[in-house]
């Protein structure tokens, strides 16, 4: 069965510093790994995908992602965090039937 | 249109009643799937369409729910005799292809049952 798994509910952050959420994956075959941030009252948006290629995804508002397949991660980074980065992440994966599974979310919050 | 559109932004029912929420996908969009979320949870699969094609109900919860996109645009998620514990955010999500490629969500439908 294809799961995500985010183990920490609340990452508190100085504002300047480097972020890290942390993602864990479970799937059958090549995974499709996303992460999703979603602002109060808001719809999740798109922030990065990995599908193929180089293990250092970049994607909007500054964030990165790493791959790492020997420990099954699929961390979201971020070398400077802002105030308005803090917001609910998530991490998912897409199986071979084109479902995504979302993880529980974890809840960013970068103080001034 | 310019983004996914979900109606009604807010619905409050009592129980035993009928539902319907609506989702105007991405103009284009091929898929589109629908989600139900619990406050402080991730988004729950419930069931996507390729077009109008039904590709994956496995994730609604029993018989109650239901879903179609009889043109391969607008969908409506229906639930029957509405319980408490259908209390939630309901969200749809577009994409362009069938490949799987990145989800776009609509702000979601509150529902509560009363």
């Amino acid at each position: 069965a294809q799961s995500v798994a985010q183990p920490e509910d609340q990452v508190n952050v100085a504002e300047g510093n480097p972020l890290t959420v942390k993602c864990t994956y479970s799937v059958s075959g090549n995974p499709y790994l996303f992460w999703y941030v979603q602002y109060p009252n808001r719809g999740l948006q798109f922030l990065l995908k990995y599908i193929t290629g180089d293990n250092l995804v970049k994607g909007s508002y500054g964030f990165e992602a790493e791959f790492n397949k020997s420990q099954t991660s699929f961390h979201l980074k971020k070398p400077s965090a802002l105030v308005s980065d803090s917001a609910l992440y998530f991490c998912a994966v897409r199986d071979i039937g084109n479902q995504f599974y979302f993880g529980t979310g974890t809840s960013l919050t970068v103080i001034p | 249109g310019a983004g996914v559109s979900q109606s009604p932004r807010y619905k409050v029912t009592k129980r035993g009643q009928d539902v319907a929420l609506r989702c105007d996908p991405i103009s284009g969009h091929v898929s589109l799937y629908w989600y139900r979320q619990a406050l402080g949870q991730g988004p729950e699969f419930l069931t996507y369409f390729n077009y109008e094609a039904q590709q994956d109900k496995s994730g609604l919860p029993n018989d109650r729910f239901s879903a179609e996109r009889p043109e391969g645009s607008i969908s409506t998620l229906t639930i029957q005799r509405t319980e408490q514990r259908d209390s939630a955010m309901y969200r749809c999500a577009s994409s362009l292809g069938t490949g799987g490629e990145k989800l776009f969500f609509g702000s979601g439908t509150q529902l509560s049952v009363l």
